[in-house]
């Protein structure tokens, strides 16, 4: 089936300007994931949806990233006044539930931002 | 120190070499252990997943958890070009969901 999808693939912005990121899960799971990953880094986790809810949020950096899910399926991760520091790969994962032994997180083809 | 370490790379073997990526790591409470393959601009791939100690095989690939140590691995038998790839290990407490990933360890095989 189809894995997940995130739009768009590349985003450029300046700096000061407000983003929208979205994430399209797998069909049916139900957790959803946002990390977020620096070049030569490993992917850091951001936000964590269980269902229409955040369940953790305590990965986003400050008060001007915010993520919702408002359905329980398609999530979109926003940002507000993009600094440059905010340019990134922004990964969304999704999985059948959270923390099970089998609940293992698939990723999407990420979002590449850069904040000029 | 971080959580999860892990030698960036580059690693570069020839075609059919044995390859060996590993990962330490400082949390004694982590109890998941997954291997993840990126290819460049692409999102990372699950390759492998392992519960607590021990092995797994899955094809080329072999998993290893010595939860003793703190020291993961991931082996490839017969490398093909085609492995050329990130490898990042991530790592999580039993029962909770937020991946704690390494830097990720670049591989080349060259043909």
């Amino acid at each position: 089936g189809a894995g997940v999808s995130q739009t768009p693939s590349n985003k450029v912005t300046e700096k000061g300007k407000y983003v929208e990121l979205r994430c399209d899960p797998i069909s049916g799971h139900t957790a959803l994931y946002w990390y977020r990953q620096s070049l030569g880094q490993g992917p850091e986790f951001l936000i964590y949806f269980q269902g229409t809810g955040a369940a953790d949020d305590s990965g986003l950096p400050n008060d001007r990233f915010f993520a919702v899910r408002p359905e329980g399926s398609v999530s979109t991760l926003k940002i507000q006044r993009t600094e440059r520091g905010d340019s990134a790969v922004y990964l969304c994962a999704s999985s059948f539930r959270a923390g099970g032994s089998k609940d293992t997180q698939y990723f999407g083809p990420g979002t590449r931002l850069t904040v000029l | 120190q971080k959580e999860v370490e892990q030698d960036p790379g580059p690693l570069s073997v020839p075609e059919g070499a044995i390859v060996s990526l590993n990962c330490t790591y400082s949390n004694s409470a982590f109890q998941y252990f997954m291997w993840y393959r990126q290819y460049s601009r692409k999102g990372p791939e699950l390759l492998m997943y392992t519960y607590s100690s021990g092995n797994k095989e899955d094809g080329r690939f072999t998993a290893q958890v010595d939860k003793s140590s703190k020291y993961i691995s991931l082996f490839i038998r017969d490398s093909q070009p085609s492995d050329s790839a990130t490898y990042l290990c991530a790592m999580s407490p039993s029962g909770t969901y937020k991946y704690i990933f390494g830097t990720g360890t670049r591989l080349k095989v060259l043909a």
